[in-house]
Order: structure tokens, then C-alpha cells, then sequence
């Protein structure tokens, strides 16, 4: 059974830079069969994709977010990264990170909230 | 405002059934895109309930079905227990904006 599990800073001034990892468990960044997503939830709201990065380090992000985006993937250590640049208030969210396959999400980590003030 | 529709809210009591609709467009469900559906407990993440329009993953209970039809699709839930109280959001692939889920419906058992 794979497990995620998001890890970094939970709280972020405006304009720094948003840093995240997700490590895998119970499973291997390197499956050619999963595509390492996150996506994010701002408060009582509906959640919103992100990106996904391969184990061969190719990416495909959000249109929305793709000027502030980076993701990267640290195959010997089993995790992958976030990194959403120039935070704003409006980036407050929980973000998960999520294991795609096809075309759905089937493992999902716990959520880490970030709130970012002004 | 999100890509794909649903109510904000449906209920019903112990027992019974409800379905929940999830409708999109000619850029997404109605290109062919398979339909998937997650549900929220309160302070959890998303859990897989349903993939590919009808599928459901081990240890989901057969009370919950998926089903699509032209642009839409609709997730039912039948002997309605106080344990479905919950967030659920479908999801879909959209031609123009990827990956996209809809506005999310929370259910209420009376």
C-alpha cells in the first residue's frame, strides 16, 4: 500500500517561495505506470490541479501557475518537489501531493496547509 | 467558478438513495474523458470512490455507482448511511485546462 506524505513550511510571507515535498512510501517514484501530482484546496473550497512531474523529470503544469512553477523529482530519495515562486495571500491552501494513474488519482497524501500573510 | 458542475449540496435520510450530478462540456466529459469521483471526509483528504465512469477500487462499498452519459455523469449512493456525510468532488480531463474536478457537493444524512 503506498503512502505519501507532504512535508515543508506551513507559513510563508508574500513573495517568498513556496517549498513542498511529498516522499513515497510502499511504493517507487521511478513506476513507469504513475505520474507524481500535487493539487490544492484553498479554504472551504474545491481543489484545483497543480502539476505532475514523471520519474524522468518531464512536467506539465497548470497554465495559471506554470510562470511560477517548479517541480522536481529526487529519485534516490524517493520524493518529489513543489516550488511555487512570488506566494501571495491567494496561495493559501492545503496542498497534497497525489499518485495519478490514467487519468485519476488513486493515493493521495494527508495535505499540508500553507498560509501565507501579507 | 469550476469546469465541472455540480449541486452544492445534496441530503437524504438513513436508507435512502441520492445521486449526484457532475455536467461538462464538449471540451471534457463530452469529448469521452472518463469521469472519476472522490469523496472528502471532514478534515481528510480526497479518497478514490469511483474511476473510469463506473469503477470502483478495492474496499468500496457496492452502494456507490458511477455512471456518464453525453456530457454529465452522476454518482448515486443508495442505502444512505451516517458515515457517507461528506464532501464529493468528481473529476475529469479537460482538452484546454487539463486535469479539472468540479465545485464539490456536500452531503448531509438527515
Amino acid at each position: 500500500q503506498v503512502r505519501l506524505q507532504e512535508s515543508g513550511p506551513g507559513r510563508l510571507k508574500a513573495s517568498q517561495t513556496l517549498s513542498l515535498t511529498c516522499t513515497v512510501s510502499g511504493g517507487s517514484v521511478t513506476s513507469s505506470l504513475y505520474y507524481w501530482s500535487w493539487i490544492r484546496q484553498h479554504p472551504g473550497k474545491g481543489l484545483e490541479w497543480i502539476g505532475y512531474i514523471y520519474h524522468s523529470g518531464t512536467t506539465y503544469y497548470n497554465p495559471s501557475l506554470e510562470s511560477r512553477l517548479t517541480m522536481s523529482v529526487d529519485t534516490s530519495k524517493n520524493q518529489f518537489s513543489l516550488y511555487l515562486r512570488s506566494v501571495t495571500a491567494a496561495d493559501t491552501a492545503v496542498y497534497y501531493c497525489a499518485r495519478r494513474f490514467d487519468n485519476w488519482f488513486d493515493s493521495w497524501g494527508q495535505g499540508k496547509l500553507v498560509f501565507v500573510s501579507s | 467558478q469550476s469546469v465541472l458542475t455540480q449541486p452544492p449540496s445534496v441530503s437524504g435520510a438513513p436508507g435512502q438513495r441520492v445521486t449526484i450530478s457532475c455536467t461538462g462540456s464538449s471540451s471534457n466529459i463530452g469529448t469521452g474523458y472518463d469521469v472519476n469521483w472522490y469523496q472528502q471526509l471532514p478534515g481528510t483528504a480526497p479518497k478514490l470512490l469511483i474511476y473510469a465512469n463506473r469503477k470502483r477500487p478495492s474496499g468500496v462499498p457496492d452502494r456507490f455507482s458511477g455512471s456518464k452519459s453525453g456530457t454529465s455523469a452522476s454518482l448515486a449512493i443508495t442505502g444512505l448511511q451516517a458515515e457517507d456525510e461528506a464532501d464529493y468532488y468528481c473529476q475529469s480531463y479537460d482538452n484546454t485546462l487539463s486535469w479539472v474536478f468540479g465545485g464539490g457537493t456536500k452531503l448531509t444524512v438527515l
